[in-house]
């Protein structure tokens, strides 16, 4: 399986627009991306998945360039509440999933 | 109220002492799964279920078993826990038509083995 590179930790002001890239040189032509979010001692929640392009939902966008080595999840204007650990994965029918270790986002007031 | 439901949510126990934590969803998922979550090694995959009767492991499985005799259920089994399966554990589940890959996780089972 395919694996994801994170940047381990961001801070981030409320008000502001946060961009996560995620890379994934090796990803697999039948594979998607797929980011979940977790806050403390609770389980993950699915977020957004995309295969190309541009894909939003109510709470995030995900750019995925024509190459499909990267993607950047969008988180506009956070709020406090945003302070969790987002995951980015790759998975295909295989359903085999590796979350790795995140990124811990921290929001600041 | 759609969601997956995990017994118990705290566990203590002693090394040698099987256990069962059992996981139930209500939305019909084919796909169901368990993860072990540590400090500093992130959620890894222990076992996962496509269907009833079909099983395959994850990243993790040694020292654990599942079951998959119904949809809806999905224990997992520790014959004999040690130490080093104290941690954080989730269930989870899914569909598996189209692409879809939502999967919802239960609230956790913290486990420790003393």
């Amino acid at each position: 399986l395919a694996k994801t590179t994170q940047p381990i930790s961001m801070d981030s002001y409320e008000g502001q627009e946060v961009n996560i890239t995620c890379s994934h040189n090796n990803i697999a032509t039948n594979d998607y991306i797929t980011w979940y979010q977790q806050f403390p001692s609770q389980g993950p929640r699915f977020i957004i998945q995309g295969y190309k392009t541009k894909v939003t939902n109510e709470v995030a966008s995900l750019f995925i360039p024509a190459d499909r080595k990267s993607s950047t999840l969008s988180l506009p204007r956070v709020s406090l509440s945003d302070t969790a650990v987002y995951y980015c994965l790759l998975v295909s029918g295989t359903y085999k999933y590796i979350f790795g270790t995140g990124t811990r986002l921290k929001v600041l007031a | 109220e759609a969601q997956v439901t995990q017994n118990p949510r705290y566990l203590i126990t002693v090394t040698g002492k099987k256990l069962t934590v059992t996981c139930s969803q209500n939305m019909n998922h084919e796909y169901m799964s368990w993860y072990r979550q540590d400090p500093g090694l992130g959620l890894r995959q222990i076992y996962y279920s496509m269907n009833v009767e079909v099983t395959d492991k994850g990243d993790v499985p040694e020292g654990y078993k599942v079951s998959r005799k119904e949809k809806r259920n999905f224990p997992l089994i520790l014959e004999s826990p040690s130490p080093n399966q104290t941690s954080l554990y989730f269930c989870a589940s899914s569909k598996t038509s189209g692409r879809g890959y939502e999967q919802y996780f239960g609230p956790g089972t913290r486990l420790t083995v003393t």
